[in-house]
This record gives C-alpha cells, structure tokens and sequence, in this order.
C-alpha cells in the first residue's frame, strides 16, 4: 500500500493556472476511476473537491477540474484566487483499500 | 446540517489500547459508509479504516490490519474506531468522515474536526 506520488509543491500568480499530478499504478489509479481530490487549509478538515476523477461536488467552482490518463490522475486549477493557496491532496481506490497521495502545497505568489 | 463529532483521543502508553467514537447527525446515517482517516502532525493525509452502510464492506490499511477494528451502530448513529497495541507512529489527529454513497469508495464529502490520539511513555 504505497502512497500516491504527487510534487511537494506547485506555485502560480493569481489568475493562473497550475496543474497537480498524482501517480499511481494499475492497481490504484490507472485500474479504477475512482480518484478524488481534498482541499486542505491550514488548522481545517479537508474539503471534498473532485470525484470519480472529473466530478465537482455542489458548491465547488468550476474553476477546479480533474482528469486521468493512464495511472496518473490531475487536477487543473484555473483562474488561481489567493484562497486557492493550500495542500491538495489526491485519493483512489485501489480494490480493498483506499490511498492518498502525500500531498502537493499551492502556493498563490 | 451534517455534523460529525469525534471523541475518545487522548495520551496512551505504546501497547495499549483506545476507542474513537463519532457521533454524527443532520443526515441518515444508515445510508451511507463511513471512514476513519488520520493525519500525523505535519504530515499527509492517511486512509485507516472504511465501513459500508450495511457493515458488510469493511477495509483497512495496511498498517493497521489486525490492531483496529472499525464498526458502527446505525441505531445510535455512530461509528466507532477500537484501537489495540498502539505504537508511537499512530499518534495523529484521527478524523471522521462520512461518504456520500453507500458503497466503500474513496471519497469523504463531509469530516469531523477530529480527535488527537498521543501515543507515548
């Protein structure tokens, strides 16, 4: 049960837009769509921002978009807003358990 | 309003064992599965334990397998986390967090604020 890979950090200016990687294998992402993203600000619970690889929950902007190809899985945040600066962190499922990446950290310049 | 609580944290000695509890309300708790997932201090999110609506999905991470047991009680609406021969590396802010389907997936819509588990001498 090895974690996702994901890039420690990523930074952008606002307006921009950053994308985050996570990797996996075929038995995790590359095997299942079923990969999420969580939002997490500093001293908060995360917050559920992408589902089934490219689902947004009600209430999250269209400005956060998620996609997969191959083992690795994305999630694009466009139109970077300083509220955007926090650790993203990417989910699957992987047959009997799930996994999360080790988490990326966006830093808004 | 969903609303989880978490419960049972605290300081324990290495090899001892706790009980988490989450008492959860504002949503139908027997329609959907639940999770436990941790979050060490500084550090990344990990998955612990999930549990169908029915109970009749369970899984665990590995590092857990066979020390903790997760269940749940859909007449009391919660969820519950028995936590046997803790070691120092499962000190970490434990959190509830409720699914938005039934089914054992990897998404949590909803988290508790969770509770601090210390383990140490």
């Amino acid at each position: 049960q090895s974690a996702l890979t994901q890039p420690r950090s990523v930074s952008g200016s606002p307006g921009q837009s950053v994308t985050i990687s996570c990797t996996g294998t075929s038995s995790d992402v590359g095997g299942y769509n079923y990969v999420s993203w969580y939002q997490q600000h500093p001293g908060k619970a995360p917050k559920l921002m992408i589902y089934d690889v490219s689902k947004r929950p009600s209430g999250v902007p269209d400005r956060f978009s998620g996609s997969k190809s191959g083992n690795t899985a994305s999630l694009t945040i466009s139109g970077l807003q300083a509220e955007d600066e926090a650790d993203y962190y990417c989910c699957s499922y992987a047959g009997s358990y799930t996994v999360f990446g080790g988490g990326t950290k966006l830093t808004v310049l | 309003e969903v609303q989880l609580v978490e419960s049972g944290g605290g300081l324990v000695q290495p090899g001892r064992s706790l009980r988490l509890s989450c008492a959860a309300s504002g949503f139908t708790f027997d329609d959907y599965a639940m999770h436990w997932v941790r979050q060490a201090p500084g550090k990344g999110l990990e998955w612990v334990s999930g549990i169908s609506w029915n109970s009749g999905s369970i899984g665990y991470a590995d590092s857990v397998k066979g020390r903790f047991t997760i269940s749940r009680d859909n007449a009391k609406n919660s969820l519950y986390l028995q936590m046997n021969s803790l070691r120092a590396e499962d000190t970490a802010l434990y959190y509830c967090a409720k699914a938005p389907f039934g089914e054992l997936l990897p998404y949590f819509d909803y988290w508790g604020q969770g509770t601090l588990v210390t383990v140490s001498s």
